[in-house]
């Protein structure tokens, strides 16, 4: 149980192009998911917070209108990287934490890496 | 001061050994203590969760809390080369009506040999 999904798991694109990246909780139920950015060599950094059916939450720094995320519903969120530039380039790994159980637990998706060239 | 300090290590040891991992915080605060295991190229994975003080011990892995010290620790028994990951710590504190943010440790890379 408790598998969570990305989709694509690797993207190169053009700067300037826009990339969604999606985020399945496949076995429950998820109200709450979040957004991470991984350097390499790097920790996760939180990027946002998204609640099914309201807005995000950002983290201080990350721009809300680059990083467009959507929680439309209990099993699925995405994030956008709207007109990516080489600095986008990173891991992306989105994390959802089960409705009813310990809040402290968050189950990791596989990741997703971007390239922008 | 990083709120979370973990040593990045490269960590290597002969396969067999017991190894420690280590992270250290300044938050009184954070009520809850996790360890995830990454592998390169994928997402986290949790292995131990802990509340509060104490040890809790699953299979090869023990999970130990010391918050009067602000230090948590991850012993591995009988290493193995497939334990041969990224280390993650991640602590929280408790938020009432919410979700809980999790702050990580930068992360210690781990080399079991054979």
């Amino acid at each position: 149980g408790a598998v969570v999904s990305q989709h694509p798991s690797r993207v190169i694109c053009k700067s300037g192009t826009s990339v969604k990246i999606e985020c399945r909780s496949l076995d429950f139920q998820a109200t709450t998911m979040f957004w991470y950015r991984q350097f390499p060599k790097q920790s996760l950094m939180l990027m946002a917070t998204s609640n099914e059916g309201s807005k995000a939450t950002y983290e201080q720094g990350v721009e809300k209108d680059k990083f467009l995320i959507n929680h439309a519903s209990l099993t699925l969120s995405t994030l956008t990287v709207t007109s990516a530039h080489p600095e986008d380039s990173s891991f992306y790994i989105c994390s959802a934490r089960e409705q009813g159980l310990a809040r402290e637990t968050q189950y990791f998706g596989p990741g997703t890496r971007l390239l922008v060239l | 001061q990083k709120e979370v300090e973990q040593d990045p290590g490269p960590l290597s040891v002969p396969e067999g050994a017991i190894v420690s991992l280590n992270c250290t915080y300044s938050n009184s605060a954070f009520q809850y203590f996790m360890w995830y295991r990454q592998y390169s190229r994928k997402g986290p994975e949790l292995l131990m969760y802990t509340y509060s003080s104490g040890n809790k011990e699953d299979g090869r892995f023990t999970a130990q809390v010391d918050k009067s010290s602000k230090y948590i620790s991850l012993f591995i028994r009988d290493s193995q080369p497939s334990d041969s990951a990224t280390y993650l710590c991640a602590m929280s504190e408790v938020f009432s009506g919410g979700y809980n943010k999790l702050i990580f440790g930068a992360g210690t890379r781990l080399a079991v040999h054979p």
